[in-house]
């Protein structure tokens, strides 16, 4: 199984891009590398997914090298309301894939003023 | 849609006693999921089903956790007895996969307190 590594936290101001990393090493040929946005009390919220090398889309790039064993969450120009703890997660649960999903750690970001 | 919905929100029960979290999936959804978030442990995936049909339940701590899917808009997570040791927020996810990005749809969570 995918053993995932992320920063526990990170500082950042507003209007700066922020880069958030995740190691994952053992991750299987099928695997996708989804990240997730949660607030305080509510459930993981769907930022972005890829496979490798890059996705963009309204809110976020992921960048995924060639050996796939590390991908980067770019959240461009951040604002406070991006204060928020973020999740990497390896796996898939389609027909194709191994059926195990594995979250890292989480990476608490505070977006100061 | 009103998105997934989880019953009840907040649970505080006796070490000992029978627990039942419930679960709304998206309608249309074919996937459903459900995880157990902890500070020690993170996020983990208990079970998930595809179709009603329970496909990987690896990640049950025990025999005391049970989960069922009786139709397509209902799904359990029974626990019992239940141990302060699985006081945690509880989460149902679902998914609708047909060849799109494997995003899962999280409820609010049910908050476990056992006492």
């Amino acid at each position: 199984l995918a053993k995932i590594t992320q920063p526990i936290s990170m500082d950042s101001y507003e209007g700066q891009e922020v880069n958030i990393t995740c190691s994952h090493n053992n991750i299987a040929t099928n695997d996708y590398i989804t990240w997730y946005q949660q607030f305080p009390s509510q459930g993981p919220r769907f930022i972005i997914q890829g496979y490798k090398t890059k996705v963009t889309n309204e809110v976020a790039s992921l960048f995924i090298p060639a050996d796939r064993k590390s991908s980067t969450l770019s959240l461009p120009r951040v604002s406070l309301s991006d204060t928020a703890v973020y999740y990497c997660l390896v796996g898939g649960f389609g027909s194709s894939n191994t059926g195990k999903l594995i979250f890292g750690q989480g990476t608490t970001l505070q977006v100061k003023p | 849609d009103a998105g997934v919905i989880q019953s009840p929100r907040h649970e505080v029960t006796e070490m000992g006693q029978e627990v039942t979290l419930r679960c709304k999936p998206i309608s249309g959804h074919d996937y459903l999921f459900w995880y157990r978030q902890t500070m020690m442990r993170g996020l983990e995936l208990l079970i998930y089903f595809n179709n009603n049909v329970p496909i990987d339940d690896s990640g049950m701590p025990e025999d005391r956790f049970s989960a069922k899917m009786p139709n397509a808009s209902f799904s359990t997570l029974k626990i019992q007895p239940s141990e302060p040791r699985d006081s945690a927020v509880y989460f149902c996810a679902s998914s609708f996969l047909a060849g799109g990005p494997n995003e899962q749809f999280f409820g609010p969570g049910t908050r476990l307190t056992v006492l």
